[in-house]
């Protein structure tokens, strides 16, 4: 099972909207509703930012955004703030035996 | 509260064994599945399996499969990742997570540092 692909780095200006891309197969992203996303700032533990491909747990700023269109899901993250600054992984239900993959990586950067 | 405690860190040598741990409390340990994770370093994550406390159940990435062993005792809320032969590879991150929507909770990680 390879991991899904991200694009190593996303930068932004403060305010902007940056997006973020994950692209599967049609055997893991393309192929359930289960896609979420993880954002982990330096030295900490990652944390749930989207879960099922657009749902955001309670607490989650509402400026996190996700979708889905085939094998590749999006993270959104509109009026980019400094604290935004982190890296950031997909991560989708795979129907092999492992039953879950991340992906690459993207790290974020405020300029 | 939810909350997943992890062992503190530990230093091995190659060809040590060791077993880390990662207790719940605040749910119902034995109604979710927990995972593991690992993160080398400056490197991204990996998923090296999952258990269903409930009934053990357990499930391995296949990079993972044979050179760790995911188990858990729901009598302490506890599951458990273990190495019977460290390698100096094995120097990682390691983060257990509650699998509700996603991976919905995270311990805080335990570094392992495997150095002769």
């Amino acid at each position: 099972q390879s991991a899904l692909t991200q694009p190593a780095s996303v930068s932004g200006s403060p305010g902007q909207s940056i997006t973020i891309s994950c692209t599967g197969t049609s055997s893991d992203v393309g192929g359930y509703n289960y896609v979420s996303w993880y954002q982990q700032h330096p030295g900490k533990a990652p944390k749930l930012m989207i879960y099922e491909v657009s749902n955001r747990p309670s607490g989650v700023s509402n400026r996190f955004s996700g979708s889905k269109s085939g094998n590749t899901a999006s993270l959104t993250i509109s009026g980019l703030q400094a604290e935004d600054e982190a890296d950031y992984y997909c991560s989708s239900y795979t129907s092999s035996s492992t039953l879950l993959v991340f992906g690459t990586g993207t790290k974020v950067t405020v300029l | 509260e939810v909350q997943l405690v992890q062992s503190g860190a530990e230093v091995k040598k190659p060809g040590e064994s060791l077993k880390i741990s990662c207790k719940g409390s605040g749910y119902s340990f034995t109604s979710y599945w927990i995972g593991w994770v690992r993160q080398m370093p400056g490197k991204g994550l990996e998923w090296m399996g999952i258990i269903y406390p409930g009934d053990s159940d357990t499930r391995y990435s296949p990079s993972f499969q044979g050179q760790v062993t995911i188990s858990a005792d729901k009598s302490i809320s506890t599951a458990y990742l273990q190495w019977s032969s460290l390698k100096a590879s094995d120097t990682a991150m390691y983060y257990c997570a509650r699998r509700i929507n996603g991976l919905g909770d995270w311990g805080q990680g335990t570094l392992v540092t495997v150095s002769s």
